[in-house]
């Protein structure tokens, strides 16, 4: 059973617009998210992350929403560069388990030109 | 230099050989972990460590086992590998007391079990 889903496997943007990245979970004991970005060959690397007790949390072109009641998170990047392309996987943790992060499958961003 | 180390980046054994993951830090972090992740699915803890005497399995130990030599570093073995243990494997780290649950992952040793 998949408790972190990222419906979309990939997407596709503009140079310039705005990115959004999905993340929906099922595990209503989690209450810290976070955001990975992973480029080929490489680790995922830490991008940004946000507690339950916040809706919002933002860092440069970074931007993370949480809507607990629809148990929905985005990423939104903006604007959206050529090196914003990667894989980004959105990962939780549980209150009584926060050493243990669970990751969603990843979206692939391309941005175009 | 990079914090978290991997060797091999790269492994093609044959089934029933034991392998041996090595994953180095100098971060100075307490807590380090093994993932693996296969083609379109996240990342899947295998096993994590708090510190030197303490390992925990995760969600799909089976067929691997660890060791924690030191602080600074953390294997994984393969005792006989098998084809559907071909992934890439990632190694992690964080601290516990940094108020986040964010961790460092390593570039990933690719293995391919024929």
């Amino acid at each position: 059973d998949q408790q972190v889903k990222q419906n979309s496997p990939s997407l596709s943007v503009q140079e310039g617009r705005i990115s959004i990245l999905n993340c929906d979970y099922t595990n209503s004991m989690f209450d810290y998210f976070l955001w990975y970005k992973k480029y080929p060959a490489e680790g995922p690397t830490f991008l940004i992350s946000i507690s339950s007790i916040k809706d919002k949390n933002e860092d440069g072109r970074f931007t993370v929403f949480l809507n607990k009641s629809a148990k929905h998170l985005s990423l939104h990047i903006v604007p959206s560069q050529p090196g914003d392309s990667a894989v980004y996987f959105c990962a939780a943790s549980a209150w009584d388990n926060t050493d243990k992060l669970i990751f969603g499958t990843g979206t692939r961003l391309q941005v175009f030109p | 230099d990079a914090d978290v180390t991997q060797t091999p980046r790269n492994r093609i054994t044959k089934t029933g050989k034991r392998i041996m993951l090595e994953c180095s830090q100098t971060k100075g972090h307490d807590r380090m972990y093994w993932y693996r992740q296969d083609p379109g699915l996240g990342l899947q803890l295998i096993y994590y460590s708090f510190d030197v005497k303490d390992i925990n399995k995760g969600e799909i130990s089976d067929g691997y086992s660890v060791s924690r030599q030191a602080q600074a570093k953390f294997s994984l073995s393969l005792e006989s590998a098998i084809p559907n243990q071909t992934a890439l494997y990632f190694c992690a780290t964080s601290q516990q007391g940094l108020g986040t649950d964010t961790q460092y992952f390593g570039p990933g040793t690719r293995l391919t079990v024929l």
